[in-house]
């Protein structure tokens, strides 16, 4: 079975500073793959960054990077000069991959991010 | 274009209504999900339709049926639902190939059971 912690349920930062989210996860599969969403008042989903767990290198996405420590099982977020938009629920999740799966995302309860002007 | 799209928006219905909630995507994903958020919760899993047939049933009670008329199209259909069942109910796709596990999300249909 797949889990997925996130232990921060509220985090707050001041616009144009930096965050990071924290996720830890536990899988006994070595084919899978990790993602933070946002889900911001509207409530739409919304796909920030995924990493393959096979690759080494940290994935990146504009203002948004994740630290991916594979032996550790740790997949926190880190956003950079945060805006006023970044505010939502963030979720982190899991998936495993290869064989045809379709790959069920176990999600963790969220942390919810407040951005202050 | 990863567009996924969800009607309708709201939805307010009686427990002895029979309504339907409409998944729709274009990208040639051959995955389909529904999913249900409550309240400051993460979405849960319903369904998985893979290659336009059922292969995953979260053990979802019955007044819930899912149906996949093609590959670009899925609906839920909804009969005798009860207060409990309010939620946001979210519909997701993936691709079966490259990137099969990254789904992406509609906006979502905000349901309320009275």
């Amino acid at each position: 079975a797949q889990t997925v912690t996130q232990s921060q349920p509220e985090m707050s930062v001041q616009e144009a500073e930096t965050v990071t989210l924290s996720c830890t996860y536990d899988t006994s599969e070595s084919d899978y793959y990790l993602f933070w969403y946002k889900q911001p008042p509207s409530r739409q989903m919304i796909l920030v960054i995924r990493q393959e767990a096979y690759k080494q290198q940290n994935a990146t996405e504009n203002r948004f990077s994740v630290n991916f420590q594979k032996a550790a099982k740790s997949f926190s977020l880190k956003i950079s000069d945060s805006q006023l938009g970044d505010a939502a629920m963030y979720f982190c999740a899991v998936t495993t991959g290869g064989g045809g799966s379709q790959g069920n995302l176990i999600f963790g309860k969220g942390t919810k991010l407040s951005v202050k002007p | 274009d990863t567009e996924v799209t969800q009607t309708p928006k709201h939805l307010v219905m009686g427990m002895t209504n029979k309504k339907s909630l409409k998944c729709e995507q274009h990208m040639g994903h051959r995955a389909m999900y529904w999913y249900k958020q409550k309240a400051k919760k993460p979405p849960e899993l319903m369904f998985v339709y893979s290659y336009e047939k059922l292969s995953i049933n979260e053990s979802v009670p019955s007044r819930f049926s899912p149906e996949c008329p093609n590959s670009s199209l899925l609906n839920l259909h909804l009969h005798a639902l009860q207060p409990e069942d309010s939620a946001l109910y979210l519909c997701a796709s993936s691709p079966l190939t490259e990137g099969r596990e990254t789904q992406y999300f509609g906006p979502g249909t905000r349901l309320l059971v009275l």
